[in-house]
């Protein structure tokens, strides 16, 4: 059975303080794996697709990276504004999300 | 390029009612997805159209329906509704296959009481 688990739950970081979310994974035949973004009660906003081992991907503070059995979301000297829901989803057969990891960023 | 619209965004039923929501996809997308978000459960997936064609369906009872219309519109129907359907009902849509990044719109928030 595909299954996908993000650690930690939740993360509190100091702004500056740079950390990494995981996303662990197993499916049968990876076609993809993506990053989303959500603040609350908003819809989840797309961060990264990646496809294959190795493959990492960077966007202003994050940067996204892939192995055969996880993925990491790195933040980069986070600011307040970073503070969000982090989810991670794979499509084996069907599109698996994890719970998510909250992020909250102080000041 | 405007983004996927979801309608209403907010509403509240009763136990037992139905429900309709609506999805406009992004322009050119023809494949929209259905998810229902929870405290509890998270993210799950509901049902996934392409060219008005269910193509993957999950784990849902047979009282959530969806359909897709020829402008790639989609509507999604709870039937019977429970408490247990309060939740956030997101909309997805991608350009052709659902391998392909999907985007999400904002959700309509459903209360049943």
């Amino acid at each position: 059975e595909d299954q996908v688990t993000q650690s930690p739950e939740a993360l509190r970081l100091q702004e500056g303080e740079s950390s990494s979310l995981n996303c662990s994974y197993t499916v049968s035949g990876l076609r993809g794996l993506f990053w989303y973004r959500q603040d609350p009660g908003k819809g989840p906003e797309f961060l990264f697709t990646l496809y294959s081992a190795g493959e990492e991907k960077e966007k202003e503070r994050l940067k996204a990276t892939l192995t055969k059995k996880e993925s990491f979301l790195h933040i980069t000297a986070p600011k307040p504004e970073d503070s969000a829901t982090y989810l991670c989803a794979v499509l084996g057969t069907a599109l698996i999300f994890g719970k998510g990891t909250t992020l909250s960023v102080s000041s | 390029k405007a983004g996927v619209t979801q309608t209403p965004r907010y509403l509240i039923k009763t136990r037992g009612q139905q429900v309709t929501l609506s999805c406009s996809p992004i322009s050119g997308h023809r494949s929209v997805s259905w998810y229902q978000q929870t405290p509890g459960q998270g993210l799950q997936f509901l049902f996934e159209y392409f060219s008005e064609t269910q193509r993957n369906k999950g784990n849902f009872p047979g009282r959530f329906s969806g359909r897709q219309f020829s402008n790639s519109r989609s509507e999604m129907n709870v039937s019977t509704l429970e408490l247990g359907d309060s939740a956030l009902y997101l909309c997805a849509s991608s350009p052709q296959d659902i391998g392909n990044t999907i985007y999400f719109g904002e959700g309509s928030w459903l209360t049943v009481v």
